[in-house]
């Protein structure tokens, strides 16, 4: 099984649906984090969770929300989908602040 | 604020012709530069960290520098393989990653 696991790999949606992308691990690591990316854009920091307790806005927080189930598990949502949501998300996590990220391998969502 | 600039933004290279990837990069305080590989349509793959002016490291046809204000990616008689998007980042002060927007290499038989 991979270090870090992203459902689904693939999602058209609608505009104004609600979609919810998930992400689990099993590296036992606490800090989690959700980047999109788009081409010329490079990836940008939506949410980043450093324990179950603690979620904190990225530089792109707008129009998401997220949620820490447990250690292993951190969902993204989007309440209501706008097509420039239409991006590759990643889900990340890492030991600590001095250590580098272990990378999903993305969900690519088209909002049409 | 904190930033990085990844340059060129595409490079194209003949196999065995040794080339250099810039990143440069404005941080307060820099806590660790990671640099990355990603392949079409996968998650970037952790290559190499750099704490400090002067270090060093190496993989395979890959080299990785660092000075104060910038660090460059040496790949040294590149293969077709080594073709990908290498990605620069830095530690923000909140202990996340801040990323340029990559330097797409391709490397051609």
């Amino acid at each position: 099984d991979a270090d870090v696991t992203q459902t689904p790999r693939n999602r058209i949606t609608k505009t104004g649906k609600r979609i919810m992308l998930e992400c689990s691990q099993t590296k036992g690591h606490d800090r989690m984090y959700w980047y999109r990316q788009d081409p010329g854009l490079g990836l940008r920091l939506i949410y980043y969770s450093f324990d179950v307790k603690d979620i904190n806005k990225g530089e792109i927080s707008d129009g998401y929300s997220v949620s820490r189930q447990a250690q292993a598990k951190f969902s993204l949502s989007l309440e209501s989908a706008i097509p420039n949501q239409t991006a590759l998300y990643f889900c990340a996590t890492s030991e600590g602040v001095d250590y580098g990220y272990t990378f999903g391998s993305g969900t690519r969502l088209t909002v049409v | 604020e904190d930033q990085v600039t990844q340059s060129p933004e595409a490079l194209r290279l003949q196999e065995g012709e040794s080339s250099s990837l810039n990143c440069s990069y404005t941080v307060s305080g820099l806590r660790g530069l990671f640099w990355y590989r990603q392949d079409p349509g996968k998650g970037p793959e952790f290559l190499f960290t750099l704490y400090s002016a002067g270090e060093e490291k190496e993989k395979e046809r890959l080299k990785a520098t660092l000075t104060k204000k910038e660090s460059f990616l040496h790949i040294t008689a590149p293969k077709p393989e080594d073709s990908a998007t290498y990605l620069c980042a830095v530690q923000a002060s909140q202990g996340n990653l801040i990323f340029g927007k990559g330097t797409k290499l391709s490397v051609k038989p």
